[in-house]
């Protein structure tokens, strides 16, 4: 398999500051990565497809200045929580395919952010 | 929109039983994925299963892609085993994985 790294695995911040999570892969070039939002004892929802040089897409009713996703290269993307509020407070994880379709889908993991 | 369901939502079974998990969706899919989330958050890949049968020691996996199913089968169950299974698609023309409602399993020795 292949291995995608995140990081911080936990982070705990006050409320208004910024928070950056990385998601690398390791031993592949990830043409996509995608986030994904996980409540407790909740199914994974996701937030936004990025895609190495261009925009993120996000999905309807995620907020694209709130959660702010770069995807520099084709190893590291970034999402940041801006002006981060408790109820922003969640299991946020990542993922990366090699190709665009029908490629298996590899994951990071994860990382529990507290805000207070 | 695309519902992918499974059953049970939860289980518990003692050390050694068999179980089968399930897996229906509703539309048309070109990728499904089974992951095992452990207690720490961490999804592992168990199978990348679009369709046919595949086997790695005690898990097997089978989906029938025509009739929009999946079928995870755990043999011997080990107290390592619990934590929460989810299958995951892709749409046909998408590139993103969806997920299920998820089987919270409990192997008890």
């Amino acid at each position: 398999g292949a291995v995608v790294s995140q990081h911080p695995s936990r982070v705990i911040c006050k409320s208004g500051t910024s928070v950056k999570i990385e998601c690398r892969s390791l031993d592949f070039q990830a043409t996509t990565m995608f986030w994904y939002r996980q409540f407790p004892k909740k199914s994974l929802m996701l937030m936004a497809t990025s895609n190495e040089g261009s925009k993120a897409t996000y999905e309807q009713g995620v907020e694209k200045d709130k959660f702010l996703i770069n995807h520099a290269s084709l190893t590291l993307s970034t999402l940041t929580v801006t002006s981060a509020h408790p109820e922003d407070s969640s299991f946020y994880i990542c993922s990366a395919t090699r190709g665009t379709f029908n490629t298996e889908a590899f994951f990071g993991q994860g990382t529990r952010l507290t805000v207070v | 929109g695309i519902q992918v369901e499974q059953s049970p939502p939860d289980l518990i079974l003692q050390e050694g039983a068999n179980s089968t998990l399930r897996c229906n969706f509703s539309d048309s899919v070109n990728n499904l994925q089974w992951f095992h989330q452990n207690p720490w958050g961490q999804l592992i890949n168990l199978f990348y299963i679009p369709s046919g049968t595949k086997q790695n020691g005690r898990l097997s996996a089978t989906t029938v892609a025509t009739e929009r199913y999946s079928l995870l089968y755990i043999s011997s169950s080990q107290t390592t085993d619990s934590g929460v299974y989810f299958c995951a698609v892709v749409l046909t023309g998408a590139n993103n994985l969806f997920f299920g409602t998820g089987t919270r399993l409990t192997v008890i020795p």
